[in-house]
């Protein structure tokens, strides 16, 4: 079965301080997709990054960047220098590669939310 | 390019009545996806079409809701007749492909009283 966990479910910091937050995930798979999502409090779900699971190469965008270790199974998201517009809850997910039968849905973890202060 | 529109944005409603739900996808994909998101159980798929049809629909909690796909560019999710556990808010999400990243539409949030 696929899961994923992450284990922080709230974290606050104050502005401009670096934050990273955790996800680890479960999967027989050898081939699978890694997600990030972003929910600011207007509640939408912003895509924020899809990874594969061949790709180990870090990710760096503005002020994210993605650490991906298949060794820990962990896929884990810094925000650096952050701001009170960071403030949201942070999804990770994973999808199971389409085909025999997997329909590519998101399975999502419980959220971190996250609290940037002035 | 316009995303994923869904409508109504938020839906009150009295236990018993029929709800239904829009989603409009993103142009050109051709995979919809149907959400429910609660504090409970957080971030949860209903069903999902592939080409305009039904592929999985496993999470469906039960006969009382049902969900269409008449055509590429437009889906519903009915619920009938809704019950206070429905409350939640529920997404609609299109991908270009399986295993593509989806795109949310900004959501309904349904409250039965």
């Amino acid at each position: 079965a696929q899961k994923v966990t992450q284990a922080q479910t709230e974290i606050s910091v104050v502005e401009k301080e670096d934050v990273t937050l955790d996800c680890v995930y479960e999967t027989r798979d050898t081939t699978y997709y890694l997600f990030w999502y972003k929910q600011p409090p207007s509640g939408e779900l912003v895509f924020l990054i899809r990874r594969n699971s061949f790709d180990e190469q870090n990710e760096i965008s503005g002020r994210y960047s993605w650490n991906f270790q298949k060794s820990t199974s962990s896929f884990n998201f810094t925000i650096t220098a952050s701001q009170v517009v960071d403030s949201a809850v942070y999804f990770c997910a994973l999808s199971r590669p389409p085909g025999s039968g997997n329909t590519g849905k998101l399975i999502f973890g419980q959220g971190t939310t996250l609290q940037v202060k002035p | 390019d316009a995303g994923v529109i869904q409508s109504p944005r938020h839906e009150v409603t009295e236990m018993g009545q029929e709800v239904t739900l829009r989603c409009k996808p993103i142009s050109g994909h051709n995979s919809l996806f149907w959400y429910r998101q609660t504090m409970m159980r957080g971030l949860e798929l209903l069903i999902y079409f592939n080409n305009n049809v039904p592929i999985d629909d496993s999470g469906m909690p039960e006969d009382r809701f049902s969900a269409k796909m008449p055509n590429a560019s437009f889906s519903t999710l009915k619920i009938q007749p809704s019950e206070p556990r429905d409350s939640a808010v529920y997404f609609c999400a299109s991908s270009l492909a399986r295993g593509h990243e989806q795109y949310f539409g900004p959501g309904t949030r349904l409250t039965v009283t």
